[in-house]
């Protein structure tokens, strides 16, 4: 199967800083990704729809100041959270399509203090 | 707008025994139907899938499932439960109509606890 790999797998920062998360496809190329939000014991929530070479598409509700994007080439897509703030601190998850199918990185734990 | 619902948020059942988790589903379109499987503080696995065709799929770790279109559903089953299936699961649908790009939704999720 299809393998997505996502790094860091858990960082720390403190209140103010940013933080990028990778996402890369390893052995396929992915023209659109997902940026997803999970909450302690919920499901996913989708943020953002990243496609490659374009403006990525936020869903309702995701400041797209804060979670910026970057899919910059076919097998690597970028979240960067900006100023982040101890509300921000998460389990983000992203996932790559591949032949239809989304095939899902590790997360990434992010705790902002 | 799609949706998908699991009724069960906590299943327990002891090791050997048959599970069933169940999942129904609103898509307007053809759904693509997936099953995933998330171990804690890790990402999705994917279990199965259901695009077309055969309406009972079969997965990776001995799991199937069964669309069934006029129920709207899309369960998933395994004969005999090992002690390392518990996990969190989920079901998701999605599909390409009107240029939603594979996007899914998800259900909240069932907790599977395995007894000895």
């Amino acid at each position: 199967g299809a393998v997505v790999s996502q790094h860091p797998s858990w960082v720390i920062c403190k209140s103010g800083t940013s933080v990028k998360i990778e996402c890369r496809s390893l052995d396929f190329q992915a023209t659109t990704m997902f940026w997803y939000r999970q909450f302690p014991k919920q499901s996913l929530m989708l943020m953002a729809t990243s496609n490659e070479g374009s403006k990525a598409t936020y869903e309702q509700g995701v400041e797209k100041d804060k979670f910026l994007i970057n899919h910059a080439s076919l097998t690597l897509s970028t979240l960067t959270v900006t100023s982040a703030h101890p509300e921000d601190s998460s389990f983000y998850i992203c996932s790559a399509i591949s032949l239809g199918i989304q095939y899902f990185g590790a997360g990434t734990r992010l705790s902002v203090l | 707008a799609q949706s998908v619902t699991q009724p069960d948020i906590h299943i327990t059942v002891s090791e050997g025994a048959s599970l069933e988790l169940r999942c129904n589903y609103s898509y307007g379109a053809t759904p693509y139907l997936f099953w995933y499987v998330q171990s804690p503080g890790q990402g999705l696995q994917l279990l199965l899938k259901y695009f077309s065709g055969d309406t009972l799929v079969q997965g990776i770790k001995g799991f199937e499932a069964e669309f069934k279109r006029s129920q709207s559903s899309f369960n998933l089953r395994k004969p005999s439960v090992h002690w390392s299936d518990a996990a969190e699961y989920f079901c998701a649908v999605g599909g390409n109509s009107g240029g939603s790009n594979y996007k899914l939704t998800f259900g909240k999720g069932t907790l599977l606890t395995v007894n000895p």
